[in-house]
């Protein structure tokens, strides 16, 4: 079983659309928690951090649940420049980051 | 966040040569680490560099094979050696600046093995 596994994808979806990606992980003992963003060909750029509390930044929503062990992140009102991969990431105690294969989201005119 | 720029940003090299990458921050740093992602995969962590010590490597990549330095808390280097086409990836940098978890990435470097 892979420590962090994700929906592969890939999202088709129109602009404006709501889309929701879905993420879990194994290791209980997970300490931080982060949604990255990679464009083609480019180096993966941190989204945002994702908090038991939730958070929310602009159109972009990510929730943790430590219980089950499953992250989500929501974009709403999709736009054309959101199409990329994400990428779940989970980081343990000595801050080494485990990644997700990613779900590539492509959002189409 | 930091600003990091790494070189080479891409090489081409045969086989049996190695090939070092750098790696700078643009302000001090309390942790650096290097990652490899092959093509169509995910990252995956090769090592955390050490200001000072030796390399922590991960499962499956060892010290002959990728050799890092980290002579201050702003610079490190990464080499592959003894390259073979299976080391065909990119190689890329992360920094984690302060207390919090966050990590940045550098640009990376497209290394192509023939």
């Amino acid at each position: 079983r892979k420590e962090v596994e994700q929906d592969p994808g890939p999202f088709n979806v129109p602009e404006g659309a709501t889309v929701a990606f879905n993420c879990t992980y194994s290791n209980s003992a997970s300490q931080s928690f982060f949604w990255y963003r990679q464009d083609c060909r480019k180096e993966p750029k941190l989204l945002m951090s994702v908090y038991s509390s939730g958070n929310e930044d602009g159109r972009f929503t990510a929730q943790l649940n430590r219980a089950s062990q499953y992250i989500s992140l929501l974009i709403r009102d999709s736009k054309l420049s959101d199409s990329a991969t994400y990428l779940c990431v989970v980081g343990d105690s000595s801050y080494k980051l485990i990644f997700g294969s990613g779900t590539r989201l492509l959002v189409r005119p | 966040s930091a600003v990091i720029s790494q070189k080479p940003s891409r090489d081409i090299c045969q086989r049996g040569t190695s090939l070092t990458i750098q790696c700078q921050v643009d302000s001090q740093v309390t942790m650096m680490f290097w990652y490899r992602q092959q093509p169509g995969q995910s990252l995956t962590l090769i090592a955390t560099a050490n200001q000072g010590s030796e390399a922590t490597y991960e499962s499956g990549f060892v010290i002959d094979k990728f050799p890092i330095s980290r002579p201050n808390l702003t610079f490190s280097t990464l080499t592959v050696s003894n390259m073979s086409p299976e080391d065909s990836s990119i190689y890329l940098c992360s920094v984690k600046p302060g207390h919090s978890y966050e990590q940045y990435f550098g640009p990376g470097t497209r290394l192509t093995v023939t």
